[in-house]
């Protein structure tokens, strides 16, 4: 599995845009990149997945570098409840398909006032 | 959306006692769901993942005869951590998936604590 490399925490304005960036230079040419939230004491909520092209959905967009050994996690007008623990995945794929996700240690975002 | 629900979402209980979590979901269908484990202030870890009709994978590490994982039907996969200590609290959690395509959807845990 391809290892991800993320800041250990990092703090944003509320209103701001929150960019959370993730290292993945081994990352193999089939493998997606996933980021996952964690809010305190709940399950992971998927956030937004890419290949190689950039992505956006309505909670956030995720800029994927062109050698694809990097990216980044934009959040445009982060909130305070947007405050988790950030996973930035990048997908091992099972004989079956089904994806085996291995989690980091992910980014801690402090969203303050 | 896809959801996955686990039940209880927490549990006490005295030590010696066999704790069983159900893992649903409950508007789709799951072949394979995993089941991870969460001590405070760290990441998750995969425990294992879980077969419908067919034995659990498990991780390097994790015991198997302790951590007993079935999986009877396409909705529900159950852990149960059998004759639990103290070291066995944690926070467990599943996802599951409707199909290799689509990312993987988490349930909102079960925090175990053993007394």
């Amino acid at each position: 599995d391809a290892k991800t490399t993320q800041p250990p925490s990092m703090d944003c304005a509320e209103g701001r845009a929150a960019n959370l960036p993730c290292n993945h230079s081994t990352i193999s040419g089939n493998e997606y990149v996933y980021w996952y939230r964690q809010i305190h004491s709940q399950g992971p909520q998927y956030i937004i997945h890419g290949l190689k092209n950039n992505e956006t959905n309505e909670m956030a967009s995720l800029i994927i570098t062109e050698d694809r050994k990097s990216s980044t996690l934009i959040l445009p007008h982060a909130t305070l409840r947007d405050t988790a623990v950030y996973y930035c995945i990048v997908r091992a794929w099972m004989n079956t398909g089904f994806q085996k996700l291995v989690f980091g240690t992910g980014t801690r975002l402090l969203v303050s006032p | 959306g896809a959801v996955v629900s686990q039940h209880p979402s927490w549990v006490i209980c005295k030590s010696g006692t066999s704790v069983k979590i159900e893992c649903r979901s409950l508007d789709f269908q799951a072949t394979t769901m995993f089941w991870y484990r969460q001590f405070p202030k760290q990441s998750l870890m995969l425990m294992a993942t879980s077969n419908e009709g067919s034995k659990a994978t498990y991780e390097q590490g994790v015991e198997k005869d302790k951590f007993l994982i079935n999986h009877a039907s396409l909705t529900l996969s159950t852990l149960t951590v059998t004759s639990a200590h103290p070291e066995d609290s944690s926070f467990y959690i599943c996802s599951a998936t409707p199909n290799q395509g689509q990312p993987q959807h988490f349930g909102d845990g079960t925090r175990l604590s053993i007394l």
